[in-house]
């Protein structure tokens, strides 16, 4: 089965910090996402990655960066978190063709106080 | 553009009771339809897609969905309703180009009562 963890279900950070989400495929996925879900809004993309060292803007990058060195992490940098950026965020992988479906990670629920 | 609509935010159905959830698209060309399912405080986990072939789709946990080109929809049912089935449900799309992304509908919340 295709696993795909993430560091922490729960963090709690403040205001101005920077905060480091990880995201780990075991299936050798070419494909990951990040998502931020929110009630009422459903899943928006934050970002995608391709391939090692690539990376795209989704619909909302704004205030989030992402790294991807190895084909199997890829982590969402909120570089100085604000409250609005209080949300669950949830990684994806997926195989490079068309058609497959994402495999999701468990979520982390970030709250920015 | 793709698009995907969820027209419900909540269903109730009564337990052993068919359920129906419903979802309508729109992309260029011809579609890659899914289904999700989110239980709470989880990822979503796939349910079932539609890539070609068979209109009526088989997933898991008893659900199917029913591609229906004329009317851009792919609906979610399941004969018999269980309380375990409350959770919400995402459909999603995309196109069959490469590059298109999957678009996510906004959610269902299915409610199955005792």
């Amino acid at each position: 089965d295709v696993k795909v963890t993430q560091s922490s279900r729960y963090l709690v950070k403040r205001t101005g910090e920077k905060v480091f989400l990880e995201c780990v495929q075991d299936m050798d996925h070419e494909n990951m996402f990040w998502y931020r879900q929110d009630p009422g809004l459903g899943l928006r993309l934050i970002y995608f990655s391709y391939d090692v060292k690539m990376k795209e803007k989704g619909d909302i990058p704004e205030g989030y960066s992402v790294s991807r060195e190895k084909k199997e992490r890829f982590s969402l940098i909120l570089e100085s978190a604000s409250t609005n950026q209080t949300s669950m965020y949830l990684c994806a992988s997926s195989p490079l063709v068309s058609g497959y479906e994402q495999y999701f990670g468990p979520g982390t629920r970030l709250t920015v106080t | 553009a793709q698009s995907v609509a969820q027209p419900e935010d909540q269903v109730n159905v009564a337990e052993g009771n068919p359920l129906t959830v419903k979802c309508t698209y729109s992309v260029s060309g011809n579609p890659y339809l899914f289904w999700y399912v989110q239980y709470p405080n989880r990822g979503l986990q796939f349910l079932l897609k539609y890539i070609t072939g068979d209109n009526l789709v088989k997933g898991s946990y008893g659900f199917e969905a029913e591609f229906n080109k004329s009317q851009t929809s792919f609906h979610l049912k399941k004969p018999s309703a269980l309380v375990s089935d409350s959770a919400l449900y995402f459909c999603a799309v995309s196109g069959m180009n490469r590059d298109d992304k999957i678009i996510f509908g906004k959610g269902t919340r299915l409610h199955i009562l005792p």
